[in-house]
C-alpha cells in the first residue's frame, strides 16, 4: 500500500480482555517495528521484525504482549489480559533496510489508540 | 543503549519567532539521527535525518538540525515559526552498531502564537 495501516484506530475493551492490534507495512518494507506512546513518555520501543530473522522482543514490557509476522507482511501485536496500565496508542512503522547508509527512515502508521476500562 | 534526552517538554514562541528546539544524544561513536514531527491526531513523519555526510541537515517545511560533536546535540531549529508549525517534536537515535530499531526522546510539544 501508499502508506502503513494499521487497525482498529480506536480500541475501548475492559480489563482483563484481549485485544489484537493489526498493522499492514509498506509493500516492500522487510523491517516492522511497534512502538507505544503514552501521555508524557514519548516512545517506547517494543519489538521490532526484519525479513525472516528471529525479532528483537527486546522491548516487551511483560509476557502478555506479544507479535508476529506473517509472511513477511502484516504483524500482529496481540495483548493478553490487558490491564490499565496498557492504555497508550500503539504505533506501527516499516522501513527499507538502508544496508550499508545504516540510516534507514522509519514510516509511521496513524496508530490504535488502546483504551482499558 | 543509545538514547536522547529533549530539554523542554513544551515550548512556546511567537509566530515569526526562532524556533529552537533541543536534543542531546548519549553515545561514544556519533550515531545516526533523526527528528519527527507529530501533527495532533496524525502519525510521525520524518522532518531529517543525520547520517554524517554533513553536519548541517536540511529538512522539509524550513527545518533544519546542525550536529555537534563537542557538544553531543542534535538541535532543530526554524528561522520563523509559522502557525502550522504547532506539533510534538521527537528527537531519536541509532546506534551505528546497534539494531535498526530508533530510540526515541520523549518529545517536545510547540506551541505558536499569534
Amino acid at each position: 500500500g501508499a502508506g502503513v495501516s494499521q487497525s482498529p484506530s480506536n480500541k475501548v475493551t475492559e480489563k482483563g480482555k484481549d485485544v489484537e492490534l493489526r498493522c499492514d507495512p509498506i509493500s516492500g518494507h522487510t523491517a516492522l517495528y511497534w512502538y507505544r506512546q503514552s501521555l508524557g513518555q514519548g516512545l517506547e520501543f517494543l519489538i521490532y521484525f526484519q525479513g525472516n530473522s528471529a525479532p528483537d522482543k527486546s522491548g516487551l514490557p511483560s509476557d502478555r504482549f506479544s507479535a508476529e509476522r506473517t509472511g513477511g507482511s502484516v504483524s500482529t501485536l496481540t495483548i493478553q489480559r490487558t490491564q490499565q496500565e496498557d492504555s497508550a496508542v500503539y504505533l506501527c512503522a516499516s522501513s527499507l533496510l538502508a544496508g550499508g547508509s545504516g540510516a534507514n527512515v522509519l514510516t509511521f502508521g496513524a496508530g490504535s489508540r488502546l483504551t482499558v476500562l | 543503549a543509545q538514547s536522547v534526552t529533549q530539554l523542554g517538554s513544551h515550548v512556546s514562541v511567537s509566530e515569526g519567532a526562532l524556533v529552537l528546539l533541543r536534543c542531546n544524544y548519549s553515545s561514544s561513536v556519533p550515531p545516526y539521527l533523526f527528528w519527527y514531527v507529530q501533527y495532533p491526531n496524525q502519525g510521525l513523519q520524518l522532518l531529517l535525518k543525520y547520517t554524517s555526510a554533513a553536519t548541517l541537515v536540511k529538512g522539509i517545511n524550513g527545518f533544519e538540525a546542525e550536529f555537534k560533536k563537542s557538544e553531543t546535540s542534535f538541535h532543530l531549529t526554524k528561522p520563523s515559526a509559522h502557525m502550522r508549525d504547532a506539533a510534538e517534536y521527537f528527537c531519536a537515535v541509532r546506534g551505528r552498531d546497534s539494531g535498526y530499531a530508533l530510540n526515541f526522546g520523549k518529545g517536545t510539544s510547540l506551541l505558536v502564537t499569534p
